[in-house]
């Protein structure tokens, strides 16, 4: 079974520009979340999506955002870039309740100059 | 707001030694506790979790976490380290317990170096 996907794994953009990340989950998985890891911050939870609907927010602004399509691979914009935005965004799958695991991808490693 | 405190940011630990990693949330209701490893230049991988029933959780690669409700504690414990165990170590916490919501608060990370 083939794990979750992202891509691209780098990015490099620059200030005020915007990016689209893109994660593709498990087969048969509905529910993707997207994390963004900072040294400073940590791990921060943005949303999460489960059939095509986001169902949760973390606390980002409107800058963040996302969406999911019906084959559940979803994925993640930002908009007029800002330094701060450089992070590792990561996606997670799973089949949508709380009690189930999460699996992580690798990873969308973003840098802004 | 529920957090999560892992109290040492670095642990250093020979090779075959035992290891704990602490971590203490700050809730007084039901919660779902994890414990995720992040290999170098890799995703999260879930190590283990707390959701219900026996205090003490067995996980992947040798390691288990004991939920301590009284003293809000979760750490993570292995008897014997290997050098393949060098990662940084994850603890999170949800309290929200709806069957739709996947929200997980992490703690700031705890590196283990194992040294030969």
């Amino acid at each position: 079974k083939a794990g979750v996907t992202q891509t691209p794994r780098y990015l490099i953009k620059t200030r005020g520009q915007q990016v689209t990340l893109s994660c593709s989950p498990i087969s048969g998985h509905r529910s993707v979340s997207w994390y963004q890891q900072t040294p400073g911050q940590g791990l921060q939870f943005l949303f999460e999506y489960f059939s095509e609907t986001q169902r949760n927010k973390g606390n980002f602004p409107g800058r963040f955002s996302g969406r999911q399509f019906s084959n559940s691979r979803s994925e993640m914009n930002v908009s007029t870039l800002e330094l701060g935005d450089s992070a590792l965004y990561l996606c997670a799958s799973s089949l949508g309740d709380i009690t189930d695991t999460q699996y992580f991808g690798p990873g969308t490693r973003l840098t802004v100059l | 707001a529920q957090s999560v405190t892992q109290l040492d940011s670095q642990v250093p630990v020979f090779e075959e030694a035992p290891v704990e990693l602490r971590c203490n949330y700050s809730s007084s209701v039901s919660v779902y506790l994890f414990w995720y490893v992040q290999y170098p230049n890799q995703g999260l991988q879930l190590l283990l979790k707390y959701l219900s029933g026996s205090t003490l959780v067995k996980g992947i690669n040798g390691f288990e976490a004991e939920f301590n409700k009284s003293q809000t504690s979760f750490h993570l414990r292995k008897p014997s380290v290997h050098i393949s165990d060098t990662a940084e170590y994850f603890c999170a916490v949800s309290d929200d317990l709806r069957s739709s919501a996947s929200k997980i608060i992490f703690g700031s990370g705890t590196r283990l170096s194992i040294r030969p």
